[in-house]
């Protein structure tokens, strides 16, 4: 069975310039969350989507960061404009639906804003 | 606020030896706990999990222990074998209303386990 998979591994963009992130979950999985990572750091939500819901977004920087789910499958994370704070890892995860299930990930994105 | 801690940041162990990592939760409402393995240019992979009914959950070379009153977790690894070298972090999450996960997992900041052959 596939895992989830993020493309693509690496991105280094200058300041100020746009970038998107691409996820495709497992099979099967509703439920879809961005995680960013900071180097040493655990990762932290961004958002969280139940099918094509986004059910927690309360943490996502919605001046610069937007996500979208179409048709509830794959996913995709946009920066526009990158700072360079927003150098890290971000992470996909996706899970079923239901208590206590857990999120498998993907090997995630590491960005890096010059 | 909510925060889930590690008292170690970094563990090295010999080869062969148990290895015990700690986690502090502060966050009294959350009912299940996970325990991830991350590997340099990996995503964190899952070990093995733990509802807050249980106080002890084992697998394969590994434990999990839940003390609630304490609020501490602790991932117990025998037989610790240089594969077993990585970042591990705990997670926690709770239950919404009608059984449903909130789904937000709340990570420490990870315990680097390292061993020496």
């Amino acid at each position: 069975e596939a895992g989830v998979v993020q493309s693509p591994r690496y991105k280094i963009i200058e300041k100020k310039q746009p970038v998107a992130f691409w996820c495709n979950p497992i099979s099967g999985h509703n439920t879809l969350y961005w995680y960013r990572q900071n180097l040493g750091q655990g990762p932290e939500l961004l958002i969280r989507y139940e099918n094509e819901e986004a059910v927690d977004d309360s943490q996502l920087p919605k001046d610069r960061f937007s996500a979208e789910r179409l048709k509830g499958v794959d996913s995709t994370l946009k920066i526009q404009p990158a700072e360079l704070g927003d150098s890290a890892v971000y992470l996909c995860a996706s899970s079923s639906l239901g208590p206590n299930t857990e999120a498998f990930f993907g090997q995630g994105t590491r960005l890096t804003v010059v | 606020g909510e925060s889930v801690g590690l008292h170690l940041p970094t563990l090295s162990v010999q080869e062969g030896d148990n290895s015990i990592i700690n986690c502090a939760y502060s966050n009294s409402a959350s009912d299940y706990f996970i325990w991830y393995k991350q590997e340099s240019g990996k995503g964190p992979q899952f070990i093995i999990d733990i509802r807050s009914n249980m106080d002890k959950r084992q697998g394969q070379r590994v434990t999990v222990l839940l003390n609630k009153t304490v609020k501490h977790l602790s991932l117990q690894i025998a037989a610790t074998q240089p594969g077993d070298s990585a970042v591990y972090f705990c997670a926690e999450n709770r239950h919404g209303a009608g059984g449903t996960s909130y789904g937000k997992l709340t990570f420490g900041q990870g315990t680097i386990l390292t061993v020496h052959p």
